[in-house]
């Protein structure tokens, strides 16, 4: 099975500035043939389903906010908020859907410091 | 309006059963892959089952291999889950999930608990 880690666990951000969360794949999640990245991004807030963010490792999806970005390929990959807001409070998990079983990381904490 | 809608969840005592359903709708339902996927109190998601759109394909995690079985309905837009030999590790909220490759619509989730 494909391992992902996330770095921090945990990530205390002041508002209007910049959180970076960090995810690792054990083995490359980019298929050669298409040179796509299968990994996505979900936030998930307590109370509500998980919601899409990221897909193809930097596509946002429809109606998320500019300020997530998606980035890096084969094994790293990053998700940055580039300016935090109240409402981005939340577990943020990367997924890869490169095979089956489809992992998860185990989940990034963003809190407001 | 698109969306998926869980339910089945309860209490159970262990060694017990329980099926849970996810009705589709808003979206041409044999389309698409369903998924379920799991979070247990505390902890972060984990996917269960997955089911591919023509029936043709079942996945499970080795977690639940030989005790849980997905299955789809495809005339009532409707995925189950049939969970049996439930154990407590296996007390979670569970969700359905669309999947296009990765998981653009998400049910509200139905909790299971087993306990005795």
């Amino acid at each position: 099975d494909i391992v992902m880690t996330q770095s921090p666990d945990s990530l205390p951000v002041s508002l209007g500035e910049r959180a970076t969360i960090n995810c690792k794949s054990s083995q490359s999640v980019l298929y050669s043939s298409n040179n796509k990245n299968y990994l996505a991004w979900y936030q998930h807030k307590p109370g509500q389903p998980p919601k899409l963010l990221i897909y193809w490792a930097s596509i946002r999806e429809s109606g998320v906010p500019d300020r997530f970005n998606g980035s890096g390929a084969g094994t790293d990959f990053t998700l940055t908020i580039s300016s935090l807001q109240t409402e981005d409070v939340a577990v943020y998990y990367c997924q890869q859907y490169y095979e089956t079983p489809r992992t998860f990381g185990q989940g990034t904490k963003l809190e407001i410091k | 309006e698109v969306q998926l809608l869980e339910s089945g969840g309860g209490l159970v005592q262990p060694g017990g059963s329980l099926r849970l359903s996810c009705a589709a709708s808003g979206f041409i339902f044999a389309n698409y892959d369903v998924t379920w996927v799991r979070q247990a109190p505390g902890k972060g998601l984990e996917w269960v089952s997955g089911i591919s759109s023509s029936v043709a394909g079942t996945h499970h995690a080795d977690s639940v291999k030989g005790r849980f079985t997905i299955s789809r309905d495809n005339s009532k837009n409707t995925v189950y889950l049939q969970m049996d030999s439930l154990r407590a590790e296996d007390t979670a909220l569970y969700y359905c999930a669309r999947n296009f490759w990765y998981y653009d619509l998400w049910g509200r989730g139905t909790l299971v608990t087993v306990s005795s």
